[in-house]
C-alpha cells in the first residue's frame, strides 16, 4: 500500500513568511510524529499525535511551530515567521503502535 | 532522560569487508531500541528493533544488532558489506510518548 507521504518536497520561503508543510499518513495509522532533521542538530522530535488525544506539544522550538491533525488522518505542521535556523528538512512518521514508525521523504525547507 | 551516542561520525570499510556502527543508550526505563538508513535524499527506513525477548535481532539488508543491556549498548553489525550500503545509520530509542530519541548518526562509506 501506499506510504507516508509529504508534501511539498521543496520549500523556499523568505525570512519572515508563514508556511504550511503537510502530511499524509498511512491510512489506518493512529499515531503520527513529526522531526526535524538538520547539520546542527540531528534528528528532533517536534510533536506527536496519538488518535483524538491532545497532542504532546513537548518538542516544538518555540510558539512560532504549532501542528493540527485533521480528522485523525492528515497532519499540517505550520511554521509562522520563518527564521534562517528554520532550514532543515521537517520528516513525518506514522505508526499503527507506539513502537514502530514509518517516515515520508521529507519536506526540505530553506528559508533564505 | 533518555539519549543515544553513535561513538563514530564516519566509518569507511572497503567492500566484502564486516562493519560494526556502534551505538550506546541512556535510559532509566526499559526501551525499545532501533536503527534507520537513510539514503541520499531519501526518509528513514527501519533495518531492526529491539522490543524484548533475543537479545540477537536480524534486520533487512543482512544486518543484524545486539542489544546488550549491561554495557547498554545495541552494536550494528554485517558480516559483508556492499557498495549499496553506503549511507546514514541513525540509532534511536523510544521515549516516553513513542517518539524516537536519535543518535547523531554514522555515514558509511563503502568503497570497492
Amino acid at each position: 500500500g501506499a506510504g507516508v507521504s509529504q508534501s511539498p518536497s521543496n520549500k523556499v520561503t523568505e525570512k519572515g513568511k508563514d508556511v504550511e508543510l503537510r502530511c499524509d499518513p498511512i491510512s489506518g495509522h493512529t499515531a503520527l510524529y513529526w522531526y526535524r532533521q538538520s547539520l546542527g542538530q540531528g534528528l528532533e522530535f517536534l510533536i506527536y499525535f496519538q488518535g483524538n488525544s491532545a497532542p504532546d506539544k513537548s518538542g516544538l522550538p518555540s510558539d512560532r511551530f504549532s501542528a493540527e491533525r485533521t480528522g485523525g488522518s492528515v497532519s499540517t505542521l505550520t511554521i509562522q515567521r520563518t527564521q534562517q535556523e528554520d532550514s532543515a528538512v521537517y520528516l513525518c512518521a506514522s505508526s499503527p503502535i507506539s513502537n514502530e514508525q514509518y517516515f515520508g521523504p521529507g519536506t526540505r525547507l530553506t528559508v533564505t | 532522560a533518555q539519549s543515544v551516542t553513535q561513538l563514530d561520525s564516519q566509518v569507511p570499510v572497503f567492500e566484502e569487508a564486516p562493519v560494526e556502527l556502534r551505538c550506546n543508550y541512556s535510559s532509566s526505563v526499559s526501551v525499545y531500541l532501533f536503527w534507520y538508513v537513510q539514503y541520499p535524499n531519501q526518509g528513514l527506513q527501519l533495518l531492526l528493533k529491539y522490543l524484548s525477548g533475543s537479545t540477537l535481532v536480524k534486520g533487512i539488508n543482512g544486518f543484524e544488532a545486539e542489544f546488550n543491556k549491561s554495557q547498554t549498548s545495541f552494536h550494528l553489525r554485517k558480516p559483508s558489506v556492499h557498495i549499496s550500503d553506503t549511507a546514514e545509520y541513525f540509532c534511536a530509542v523510544s521515549g516516553s510518548q513513542g517518539n524516537l530519541i536519535f543518535g547523531k548518526g554514522t555515514k558509511l562509506s563503502v568503497k570497492p
